[in-house]
């Protein structure tokens, strides 16, 4: 089946550094990517729509410049938090599709703590 | 309304009983419904996914669908303390838009 490889699954950093996450499709190519967040006890919130070759696509109210999206090739995305704050501490999970019609896979997700 | 909802719980249900989640979504033309199990600090994992009126039966698990309704809904037959997690069922509305899920608690 599909495997979506995120990493790291856990980073700590301190307020105003930058951290990059990665994401993988392992299997097969994946021309759109998503990230989301999610705050403890709560639902995932999608955050941006990954595109190779082009720019990300944003969700309403969630900052470009803050959460720098490149999806350079057919099984790579990343997301950089800059400039990192305590309230950007979360579970950051990124997916992927194989095919137009069929599920999402996840990521494990990345743990986030900004100190 | 939200786009997809669900009952967020908790929800209780002895070992061995059947585990009975509901969710309801707006948009009558969604085509595409997908239940997700996630265990606490895990990422979602996909149970079932289900695309046509009716029920779909994997193992113990059976997702039913009603898009008339606008509802869909996954039984656990015969429940076991693992099956305690976090539910969250998604539904394509031009994106996958997740509920809030339910927290679902088997107890031996």
């Amino acid at each position: 089946g599909a495997v979506v490889s995120q990493h790291p699954s856990r980073v700590i950093c301190k307020s105003g550094t930058s951290v990059k996450i990665e994401c993988r499709s392992l299997d097969f190519q994946a021309t759109t990517m998503f990230w989301y967040r999610q705050f403890p006890k709560k639902s995932l919130m999608l955050m941006a729509t990954s595109n190779e070759g082009s720019k990300a696509t944003y969700e309403q109210g969630v900052e470009k410049d803050k959460f720098l999206i490149n999806h350079a090739s057919l099984t790579l995305s990343t997301l950089t938090v800059t400039s990192a704050h305590p309230e950007d501490s979360s579970f950051y999970i990124c997916s992927a599709r194989d095919t137009g019609g069929s599920p999402l896979h996840f990521g494990n997700g990345t743990r986030l703590t900004v100190t | 309304q939200k786009e997809v909802e669900q009952n967020s719980g908790p929800l209780s249900v002895p070992e061995g009983a059947i585990a009975s989640l509901n969710c309801t979504y707006s948009d009558r033309v969604s085509q595409s419904f997908f239940w997700y199990r996630q265990y606490s600090g895990k990422s979602p994992e996909l149970i079932m996914s289900i695309y046509s009126n009716g029920d779909k039966e994997d193992g113990r698990f059976t997702a039913q669908l009603n898009k008339a309704s606008q509802y869909v809904s996954l039984l656990i037959r015969d429940s076991q303390p693992s099956d305690s997690a976090t539910y969250l069922c998604a539904v394509v509305l031009q994106k996958l838009v997740f509920g809030q899920g339910t927290r679902l608690t088997i107890n031996p």
